[in-house]
């Protein structure tokens, strides 16, 4: 799986939308890209992937970068339960296996009241 | 929406009890895992499970540990001889057919090792 790099903190105004960053600059071509996010003590959450097209969704918008090497989750208008830790995590989509997923740190996002 | 249930919620054990976890993932789901979280450290990955058999585990995942899918709808993780340092936050996890990294986590159960 390929490395991600991740802001450790942002900050966000409520109402405001949210931008996180990654970088993934060893992406090989059949690896997609996932987000997750933990609010506190909670299981993980499944926001979005996305492989080359940008995507979204009822949660969150994913901005690949041509190149493959970066991309962007978005969250339109951020509120105060958007406060988590979110993570990029690169790898590929086997089906028929049940490989690992690996959680970073992330990146912590509070949004501001 | 369709959920991953666990428990218990919390359980308090004496060092060296076993422990048995519980987790009843989404019906129509084939992979099953489990993973681990220590107060204020990262997720970490246990085991995974597939048509019945293991198809992964961490180097945490030692003898100690076990899993089962007793029945069609029930995922357990025991833990044979509980230590001080197995106290995390557990968390089950299910994932369709397709697209095997979309996974759904429950809610976690809290053991606390004394």
């Amino acid at each position: 799986d390929a490395k991600t790099t991740q802001p450790t903190s942002m900050d966000c105004a409520e109402g405001r939308a949210a931008n996180l960053p990654c970088n993934h600059s060893t992406i090989s071509g059949n690896e997609y890209v996932y987000w997750y996010r933990q609010i506190h003590s909670q299981g993980p959450q499944y926001i979005i992937h996305g492989l080359k097209n940008n995507e979204t969704n009822e949660m969150a918008s994913l901005i690949i970068t041509e190149d493959r090497k970066s991309s962007t989750l978005i969250l339109p208008h951020a509120t105060l339960r958007d406060t988590a830790v979110y993570y990029c995590i690169v790898r590929v989509a086997i089906s028929g296996s049940a490989r690992q997923l690996t959680f970073g740190s992330g990146t912590q996002l509070t949004v501001l009241p | 929406e369709p959920e991953v249930t666990q428990t218990p919620s919390h359980q308090v054990t004496q060092m060296g009890q076993e422990v048995i976890l519980r987790c009843v993932p989404i019906s129509n789901h084939l992979y099953f895992y489990w993973y681990r979280q220590i107060l204020g450290q990262k997720v970490e990955f246990l085991v995974s499970f597939y048509n019945n058999e293991i198809s992964e585990k961490s180097e945490i995942f030692d003898d100690q540990f076990s899993v089962e899918r007793p029945d069609g709808s029930n995922f357990t993780l025991k833990i044979r001889s509980t230590k001080l340092e197995d106290s995390a936050m557990y968390f089950c996890a299910s994932s369709a057919r397709a697209g095997a990294n979309v996974l759904t986590f429950g809610a976690g159960s809290r053991l606390t090792v004394l």
